[in-house]
């Protein structure tokens, strides 16, 4: 398996711009989660998937911010507009099925878009 | 929800010492606690997990302990090596159905060789 799939693994792009990222989780995981990670705020949850369905979208900081999980291979974050302070690296993390006795507990990461907003 | 606190924030250590990282947790209904090792330029991986019906679990250098009644829990590493500076990542998680992952904020470890 070639695990957590993020792309781009950099991007550099003007104040105002739109930016997608880009996710395909490992095969079977049915869980999806978008981490965002910055010196001053570490690890922060922006959203997770469950089954392709949108379970807490708490940590998205504004609606600038949205989600999408078309299907089970796929995921997408976006910003439009983006800004300055959404210079981070994203991560984009799956997890499989359920069950306190399984490895269904362990997230796998991806390697991390580094976005840098001028 | 769970809240997860992790210190120290940075650890400096001489090659061949110990390091220890300690985390607390709020949720007294969490049940696996994992630790993840994230290398510069990488996403967090896990090296160790534990769950809430041992108190101790070892693998090579590195070990964890949990207190279920103080909440709290702990990476030890022994005869650390340069290999080992990476920033560490704790999480309080209650395992079974849809539970989302709330990470500690880490701990930056320098082995100094």
């Amino acid at each position: 398996d070639a695990g957590v799939i993020q792309s781009p693994r950099h991007e550099v792009t003007e104040m105002g711009q739109e930016v997608t990222l880009r996710c395909k989780p490992i095969s079977g995981h049915n869980s999806l989660f978008w981490y965002r990670q910055t010196m001053m705020r570490g690890l922060e949850l922006l959203i997770y998937f469950n089954n392709n369905v949108p379970i807490d979208d708490s940590g998205m900081p504004e609606d600038r911010f949205s989600a999408k999980m078309p299907n089970a291979s796929f995921s997408t974050l976006k910003i439009q507009p983006s800004e300055p302070r959404d210079s981070a690296v994203y991560f984009c993390a799956s997890r499989g099925g359920q069950g306190a006795l399984s490895g269904a507990n362990v997230l796998t990461f991806g390697a991390g878009s580094r976005l840098t907003v001028l | 929800g769970e809240n997860v606190e992790q210190h120290p924030s940075t650890l400096s250590v001489q090659e061949g010492d110990s390091a220890v990282i300690k985390c607390t947790y709020s949720d007294s209904a969490s049940n696996y606690f994992p630790w993840y090792k994230q290398e510069l330029g990488k996403g967090p991986q896990l090296i160790i997990d534990i769950r809430s019906n041992v108190g101790e679990k070892k693998d090579q250098r590195i070990a964890v302990t949990l207190n279920k009644t103080a909440k709290h829990f702990s990476l030890h590493i022994t005869e650390t090596q340069p290999e080992d500076s990476a920033v560490y990542f704790c999480a309080a998680i209650i395992s079974g159905g849809y539970q989302k992952v709330t990470f500690g904020t880490g701990t930056k470890l320098q082995v100094i060789p």
